[in-house]
């Protein structure tokens, strides 16, 4: 079964620019989360889905969104890039809400210039 | 708020040895997940352990085995018969039901040969 995939991996962006990033679950996975990674702030959540619907939502400025469609694939916008926008974006998979295992993607590299 | 921390920034085994990671968390909830991830410097994250907190039984899982303390908030992690693919940061995470995961700031592990 193919794991999680998310695209692109790489993105170089310039401040002012919005940018939209894809996660495709693993089969049959209804859940997806998103998590910012940063050297200084760690691992932060920026929201989860569950059947199109945002079920948990962190602490991050509305310039973020997310969406997820019917076949549980998502993606998550950041309008009026900065700079401190630059980080790895990871999105998580699972079964379904609660308690189940999340499973990560490779992630995606951004660099807003 | 639920928080996770662990003390150990860095870490360092020799090949073949054993090494203990710590992890400690702050909840009020008596139902809840513990997760060990790795990532190595790849990115890719992934899962290394898993724990119920309603399970007494440490979970197990090939070289890697955990310490679970349910009264005292804590949730070390141990490697045993370290190898070189084992360095990497190592983050526990903690989870309720329906709400979203919180990991801590990652230990970064060394293998040396």
């Amino acid at each position: 079964k193919a794991g999680v995939t998310q695209t692109p991996r790489y993105l170089i962006k310039t401040r002012g620019q919005q940018v939209t990033l894809s996660c495709s679950p693993i089969s049959g996975h209804r859940s997806v989360s998103w998590y910012q990674q940063t050297p200084g702030q760690g691992l932060q959540f920026l929201f989860e889905y569950f059947s199109e619907t945002q079920r948990n939502k962190g602490n991050f400025p509305g310039r973020f969104s997310g969406r997820q469609f019917s076949n549980s694939r998502s993606e998550m916008n950041v309008s009026t890039l900065e700079l401190g926008d630059s980080a790895l974006y990871l999105c998580a998979s699972s079964w379904t809400v609660g308690g189940e295992t999340q499973y990560f993607g490779p992630g995606t590299r951004l660099l807003v210039l | 708020a639920q928080t996770v921390t662990q003390s150990q920034p860095e870490m360092s085994v020799q090949e073949a040895e054993t090494v203990t990671l710590s992890c400690t968390y702050d909840t009020s909830e008596s139902d809840y997940y513990l997760f060990w991830y790795k990532q190595p410097p790849s990115r890719q994250m992934i899962l290394v352990i898993r724990q119920e907190a309603y399970k007494q039984q440490n979970a197990t899982e090939n070289r890697f085995s955990v310490n679970f303390q349910k009264a005292a908030k804590s949730f070390s992690l141990k490697i045993s018969d370290s190898q070189l693919g084992d360095a990497a940061m190592y983050f526990c995470a903690f989870k309720t039901s329906y709400d979203k995961v919180i990991f801590g700031p990652g230990t970064s592990l060394s293998v040396i040969p």
